[in-house]
């Protein structure tokens, strides 16, 4: 079974320009979230989606994060414009059901400067 | 006061040791509950669930006291590759998943 695939694994840009993440998720796995990680934190949730619908984005910073996951598969995460809070660990997972174990991609290391 | 909460950390061992970590949650609701552990830099990746009735793989023991909201993860005979931050799993109930913020271990030699 293939993994949860993320791309890009680093991402170096100035302050203010925009960036997006992207996400495969394991196949047939519906439930599809994206997690932001600081340093010696856990994971902060700032979406999650069942399918194609945003189910909780009450974390996500709608003035420059957005995100879709158009037809319930793949999903991009996009911030613009970026700040330089914003260096951080972006995280995706997916689950097969609402309460299973998550499955994390490796990751997006963000860094702006 | 968060919704989950983890011992702080580091913990500091040496080899063969047993240690214990507990996590704290504040929603009665919530339903199910997991050990993850993470390396440095690396990805959070499941270590075990955590049931009511307890349970164990291998060297590792989960508990969950639904009564005082908390779960507990015990490592017997620790190894150096058991360094590492283990982090508490959360689901609430409807659709919040949360992480704690995890205890670092250090096992040394």
């Amino acid at each position: 079974e293939a993994g949860v695939v993320q791309s890009p694994r680093y991402k170096i840009i100035e302050k203010k320009q925009p960036v997006a993440f992207w996400c495969n998720p394991i196949s047939g796995h519906n439930t599809l979230y994206w997690y932001l990680q600081n340093l010696g934190q856990g994971p902060e949730l700032l979406i999650r989606y069942e399918n194609e619908e945003a189910v909780d984005d009450s974390q996500l910073p709608k003035d420059r994060f957005s995100a879709e996951r158009l037809k319930g598969v793949d999903s991009t995460l996009k911030i613009q414009p970026a700040e330089l809070g914003d260096s951080a660990v972006y995280l995706c997972a997916s689950s097969s059901a609402r309460n299973s174990p998550l499955h994390f991609g490796n990751g997006t290391r963000l860094t702006v400067t | 006061r968060k919704e989950v909460e983890q011992d702080p950390g580091p913990f500091n061992v040496p080899e063969g040791a047993t240690v214990a970590f507990n996590c704290t949650y504040s929603n009665s609701a919530s339903q199910s509950f997991f050990w993850y552990r993470q390396d440095c830099r690396k990805e959070p990746k499941l270590l075990m669930s955590v049931y009511s009735s307890g349970n164990e793989d291998g060297r590792f023991t989960a508990q969950l006291n639904r009564a005082s909201q908390y779960i507990s993860l015990l490592i017997r005979d620790s190894k150096l590759s058991d360094s590492a931050t283990y982090l508490c799993v959360v689901h609430t109930g409807g659709f919040k998943t949360i992480f704690g913020a995890g205890t670092r271990l250090f096992v040394k030699a």
